[in-house]
């Protein structure tokens, strides 16, 4: 069975500067999908960023990026200029490439953000 | 248009008792999930449906639980003879596709208390 491993329960940055949040995977399959979500306090889950296993580039949206070492089964995501809004939870998930759809999350960080 | 939404957001039971939680998902959505999230995890699968029937539902706890989306689009999360276990948040996720990189809508979740 695949399972997803977030070490940091809480992680703090000063506001503008960089953080990276921690997650290792472990999986036997070759074909697989990665996601980073992000959960405020209102609850719902907002996709941050996602990376395809087979892809060696490793994905960036605007402030957000991954470090993913498939060899490692690391996927780390590293935000730049942090923002107060950033603040929230973040949970790293696994998706297999099979039919069947469904994420795995890690426990999540929680990150807060000081003005 | 609309995301997903989910109803009511917040219920309050006694044990003992039944539970009905719906789930609306985005129009033209075939790939509906529920997950539930306990207090200091993330959320867990639950059951998939990809149209009208349930093509995974391998994350339900026990025969206790049960899902349905007779119609393809609304479905409904049913719980019988409810336990203070079940205390959770538990959310909805829709997506065009139930395979690859195809994102999960995340509605806002039904926090689920059992006193």
């Amino acid at each position: 069975a695949q399972t997803v491993t977030q070490s940091q329960p809480e992680m703090s940055v000063q506001e503008a500067e960089t953080v990276t949040l921690s997650c290792t995977y472990d999986t036997s399959e070759s074909d697989y999908y990665l996601f980073w979500y992000k959960q405020p306090p209102s609850r719902q889950m907002i996709l941050v960023i996602r990376q395809e296993a087979y892809k060696q580039q490793n994905a960036t949206e605007n402030r957000f990026s991954v470090n993913f070492q498939k060899a490692a089964k690391s996927f780390s995501l590293k935000i730049s200029d942090s923002q107060l809004g950033d603040a929230a939870m973040y949970f790293c998930a696994y998706r297999s490439g099979g039919s069947q759809g469904n994420l795995i999350f890690g426990k999540g960080t929680k990150l807060s953000v000081k003005p | 248009g609309a995301g997903v939404s989910q109803t009511p957001s917040n219920k309050v039971t006694e044990k003992g008792k039944y539970v009905e939680l719906r789930c609306d998902p985005i129009s033209g959505h075939t790939a509906l999930y529920w997950y539930r999230q306990s207090l200091g995890q993330g959320p867990e699968f639950l059951i998939y449906f990809q149209g009208t029937g349930a093509a995974d539902d391998s994350g339900l706890p026990n025969d206790r639980f049960f899902a349905v989306r007779p119609e393809g689009s609304v479905s409904t999360l049913k719980i019988q003879r409810t336990e203070r276990g079940d205390s959770a948040v538990y959310l909805c996720a829709s997506s065009s596709t139930g395979q690859g990189t195809g994102e999960q809508y995340f509605g806002p979740g039904t926090r689920l208390t059992v006193t």
